[in-house]
């Protein structure tokens, strides 16, 4: 079946850094992925679609200068959080929609906590 | 704008009994998926059910089936001879369809908190 990686599933970094993560189609490849935001005991909540080789669409509220995506291949797109601050603190998960298939084929990954101190 | 409520944020159920999850939807879409996801405390989003909307007949899954009533914009979720494993959070999600070679959004509810009871 589709699997969909996330790198790194854990990540503690310190207040004003950068922090890369990567999601990746193991044996498809995905024209769109979805990057969400997962608080505690919450629902997943959407912040960007990104489309292979062009710039990802942001929802209302979601800083695309805070949040830079990149969909560089369709196997790949990384979410990078640049001067993390410990409100960013948060579960990520990112899916992919597969190129093939029926437009309900999409795929999560297992998702990334980020905690910034 | 869609929008996906469960109005139940906890649930419990004896082990071997059957458990309804409710979910309401609002959309002025005519053609679209609907989905029951399972994420256990391994935080993994896992497919449970997926119904599309012009399809009258019920999804089922082996112990999982769906009661799709389109006009009332309602999709609850039957667990039947719920297991421990069952035990998980369940989100509600809608995807209405969009141009193929774009992405098709999904729109999630707050979720559900289903504990299965030895």
């Amino acid at each position: 079946g589709a699997v969909v990686s996330q790198h790194p599933s854990w990540v503690i970094c310190k207040s004003g850094t950068s922090v890369k993560i990567e999601c990746r189609s193991l044996d498809f490849q995905a024209t769109t992925m979805f990057w969400y935001r997962q608080f505690p005991k919450q629902s997943l909540m959407l912040m960007a679609t990104s489309n292979e080789g062009s710039k990802a669409t942001y929802e209302q509220g979601v800083e695309k200068d805070k949040f830079l995506i990149n969909h560089a291949s369709l196997t790949l797109s990384t979410l990078t959080v640049t001067s993390a601050h410990p409100e960013d603190s948060s579960f990520y998960i990112c899916s992919a929609r597969a190129l093939a298939g029926g437009p309900n084929t999409q795929y999560f990954g297992p998702g990334t906590r980020l905690t910034v101190l | 704008a869609q929008t996906v409520t469960q109005s139940q944020p906890e649930m419990s159920v004896q082990e071997a009994e059957t458990v309804t999850l409710s979910c309401t939807y609002d959309t002025s879409e005519n053609n679209y998926y609907l989905f029951w996801y399972k994420q256990p405390p391994s935080r993994q989003m896992i497919l449970v059910i997926r119904q599309e909307a012009y399809k009258q007949q019920n999804a089922t899954e082996n112990r999982f089936s769906v009661n799709f009533q389109k006009a009332a914009k309602s999709f609850s979720l039957k667990i039947s001879d719920s297991q421990l494993g069952d035990t998980a959070m369940y989100f509600c999600a809608f995807m209405k369809l969009r141009n193929a070679n774009t992405g098709n959004q999904f729109y999630f509810g707050t979720g559900t908190s289903l504990t299965v009871i030895p």
